[in-house]
C-alpha cells in the first residue's frame, strides 16, 4: 500500500497568515492527490484534485503543487473559517490512502 | 445540487451487521463510483473500498475482504454498505463519496458496536 505522511501533524496560525502543508507519498503517484478540509463534527470537504486543480467554489486562497511523491497545501491568507483539519489523499492506486491529517488552529 | 444522502445511526451488538445507505441525487447516479471512508472517533479517515455503480463492479481494501459488501439499486440511485462480524472496533462514522476524486461526501452515518 502507499503510505502518505503529512507534515506538519498540526500549526498554530493568525488570521491573514500564509499557511503550507506538505504531503509526501510512498511511491510516485503522478498527479493523483486530493485535498480535503474537515471541520470538527462535519463531513470532509474536497478542496483540490489533480495536485492543483481547484474544486468549484473552492477560494482562490487555496492552492495545490506538486507531483510525484512531494505536494503542498497552501492557504495564501488564514481566514477564521479555515481553522480545520486537513487531508491529502492519493487516489493512483488502489487501496486508496490518506494522510494523518494537519490540524490547523488559532494562534 | 449534488447530494448524498445516508441513513441514520446504528447501534449494534458485538457479531452482528450493518447496512449503511447512501442515497444520490441531482447527478446520473451511474456516472459516478461511489466509495465508502470511515472515521473512528478522534482518527483519520481510512478508505474502505469502491463501486461502480453501473458495472456493480467492487474492489475492498484488503482489511475489510471478507466482511465488506457494497451493492447498489439503481432504479433509486441508492449505493449501500453492509458491514459483517462487527466488533467494537468498528465503531465509527461511516462515509459515502462520489467519484475517483471524492467531489461530494454524505453526512455520515455513526455506526456504535457496543454490548
Amino acid at each position: 500500500d502507499i503510505q502518505m505522511t503529512q507534515s506538519p501533524s498540526s500549526l498554530s496560525a493568525s488570521v491573514g497568515d500564509r499557511v503550507t502543508i506538505t504531503c509526501r507519498a510512498s511511491q510516485g503517484i503522478s498527479n493523483y492527490l486530493a485535498w480535503f478540509q474537515q471541520k470538527p463534527g462535519k463531513a470532509p470537504k474536497s478542496l483540490i484534485y489533480a495536485a492543483s486543480s481547484l474544486q468549484s467554489g473552492v477560494p482562490s486562497k487555496f492552492s495545490g503543487s506538486g507531483s510525484g511523491t512531494d505536494f503542498t497545501l497552501t492557504i495564501s491568507s488564514l481566514q477564521p473559517e479555515d481553522f480545520a483539519t486537513y487531508y491529502c489523499q492519493q487516489y493512483n492506486t488502489y487501496p486508496f490512502t490518506f494522510g494523518p491529517g494537519t490540524k490547523v488552529d488559532i494562534k | 445540487q449534488v447530494q448524498l444522502v445516508q441513513s441514520g445511526a446504528e447501534v449494534k451488538k458485538p457479531g452482528a451487521s450493518v447496512k449503511v445507505s447512501c442515497k444520490a441525487s441531482g447527478y446520473t447516479f451511474t456516472s459516478y463510483d461511489i466509495n465508502w471512508v470511515r472515521q473512528a472517533t478522534g482518527q483519520g479517515l481510512e478508505w474502505m473500498g469502491w463501486m461502480n455503480p453501473n458495472s456493480d463492479n467492487t474492489g475492498y481494501a484488503q482489511k475489510f475482504q471478507g466482511r465488506v459488501t457494497m451493492t447498489r439499486n439503481t432504479s433509486i440511485s441508492t449505493a449501500y454498505m453492509e458491514l459483517s462480524s462487527l466488533r467494537s472496533e468498528d465503531t465509527a462514522v461511516y462515509y459515502c463519496a462520489r467519484g475517483e476524486d471524492f467531489l461530494d461526501w454524505g453526512q455520515g452515518t455513526l455506526v456504535t458496536v457496543s454490548s
